[in-house]
């Protein structure tokens, strides 16, 4: 069975400093990988996504992540956060089954950042 | 404007009465879900949908129901609530495997159920 894995249920950064969100993911097949941010009060919206090609995935608000294999990892960095990336972010990895699209989510992340 | 809609947005119901949240999508996707989101487990499929008449179970579907009479509308009935089904609800909507890649979903607002 496919999972994902988010170590970090908070992180806590300052304003204008580096960001680091850690996802790992468990698969016996190939799967495709997704970050989602949900804001407050909000649904879940598209990050970002590693379907194939380049490993190293890019969002319009200066998100990046990299899809590593041989890690299994597909973790969220951004090198200087602001007040408004606080939310809660979510890895997720999706997967061919019976013909269908299967997709399983990690528990979340919330970024808080301080002023 | 493209979305998923939700409604009610917040309810608040007694241990065994029966209630439906509703879901509809204006674009045109085949491939609808419902999640439940709790403190610390982060989101749970319950349903989902790959077409008019096709759903089937996701991880957590003990003690709801769906139905998938129209393309575009994808409701979630708790015959019988009871407080452990006290979550966040969202649906959420893809094209599905026709778009010809695994494709992002798109979610509604939420629906804030307390079960008392």
């Amino acid at each position: 069975a496919q999972s994902v894995t988010q170590l970090d249920s908070q992180v806590p950064v300052f304003e204008e400093a580096p960001v680091e969100l850690r996802c790992n993911y468990s698969s016996s097949v190939s799967v495709y990988l997704f970050w989602y941010v949900q804001y407050p009060n909000q649904g879940l919206q598209l990050l970002l996504k590693y379907l194939s090609g380049s490993t190293l995935v890019e969002s319009i608000n200066g998100f990046e992540a990299e899809f590593n294999k041989s890690q299994t990892s597909f973790h969220l960095r951004k090198p200087s956060v602001h007040i408004s990336d606080t939310a809660e972010y979510f890895c997720a990895v999706s997967w061919p089954s019976g013909g269908y699209q299967k997709v399983t989510f990690g528990t979340g992340t919330k970024l808080q950042v301080i002023p | 404007e493209a979305q998923v809609t939700q409604n009610p947005r917040y309810l608040i119901t007694v241990t065994g009465k029966k209630l439906t949240v509703t879901c509809s999508q204006n674009m045109n996707h085949e491939y609808m879900s419902w999640y439940r989101q709790d403190p610390g487990l982060g989101l749970r499929q319950i349903y989902y949908s790959m077409n008019v008449e096709v759903t089937d179970k996701g991880d957590v579907p003990e003690g709801y129901k769906v139905s998938r009479k129209e393309k575009r509308n994808f409701p979630l009935i708790l015959e019988s609530p009871s407080p452990n089904q006290t979550s966040l609800y969202f649906c959420a909507s893809s094209i599905g495997l026709a778009g010809g890649a695994y494709n992002e979903q798109f979610f509604g607002p939420g629906t804030r159920l307390t079960v008392l």
